[in-house]
């Protein structure tokens, strides 16, 4: 059964940084992209970032560029994000999810990051 | 890079079909096959519905399909039922291994 848990989540200060984790299960996570995607309160999906199966092949969305970078490790079947310089709009539930050709077809259940004063 | 367009509310009953649009560009919806839709239940992470602008994962009810025309794909369900109430939330390649996701529409099941 395939399984995503994202963990790292938290209040944090505008201008710190947070570092969130997804640890996968029940699937061959070194043969495939992950992505990350948030979701402010009450609002919509937003795409943020992808890192191919090799980590070779890495893009972000313009709205964090510079400030976030994802990686994996492949051993450990885990995918991060660390986030720089948040911002308050930077406030949402993050996911990850497995990505396939164009499409995201498992999702965790989130973790919600909060950044505030 | 703006969002997709979706209408953010769509109501229907019980048994009737509805549609759900999502409006892009020729870079996003329109110059490629991928399109996905999401359905996704309150405080639940989203579940793939569609991929390949037509295409349906395995395990997904034959009452969700979609289609597309130039720039707008579109989601159908057949037969509402009460538990398709949720969000549902079109996705698009968007060129240089980016994606846009629409802004999502709520399903209300009378």
């Amino acid at each position: 059964q395939e399984q995503l848990v994202e963990s790292g989540g938290g209040v944090v200060q505008p201008g710190r940084s947070l570092r969130l984790s997804c640890v996968a299960s029940g699937f061959s996570f070194r043969a495939h992209p992950m992505h990350w995607v948030r979701q402010a309160p009450g609002k919509g999906l937003e795409w943020v970032a992808v890192i191919s199966n090799d980590a070779r092949g890495i893009y972000y969305a313009d709205s964090v560029k510079g400030r976030f970078t994802i990686s994996r490790d492949n051993l450990e079947d885990t995918l991060y994000l660390q986030m720089n310089s948040l911002r308050v709009d930077d406030t949402a539930i993050y996911y990850c999810a497995r990505g396939l050709a164009a499409e995201l077809d498992y999702w965790g259940q989130g973790t919600l990051v909060t950044v505030s004063s | 890079q703006s969002a997709l367009t979706q209408p953010a509310s769509v109501t229907g009953s019980p048994g009737q079909p509805i549609t759900i649009s999502c409006t892009g560009t020729s870079s996003d919806v329109g110059g490629y096959n991928l399109v996905s839709w999401y359905q996704q239940y309150p405080g639940q992470g989203p579940k793939l519905l569609i991929y390949g602008d037509t295409k349906q994962p395995s395990g997904v009810s034959n009452r969700f399909s979609g289609s597309k025309s130039g720039n707008t794909a579109s989601l159908t369900i057949s037969g509402l039922q009460a538990e398709d109430e949720a969000h549902y939330y079109c996705c698009s390649y968007a060129g240089r291994s980016t994606f846009l996701f629409g802004g999502g529409t709520k399903l209300t099941v009378l």
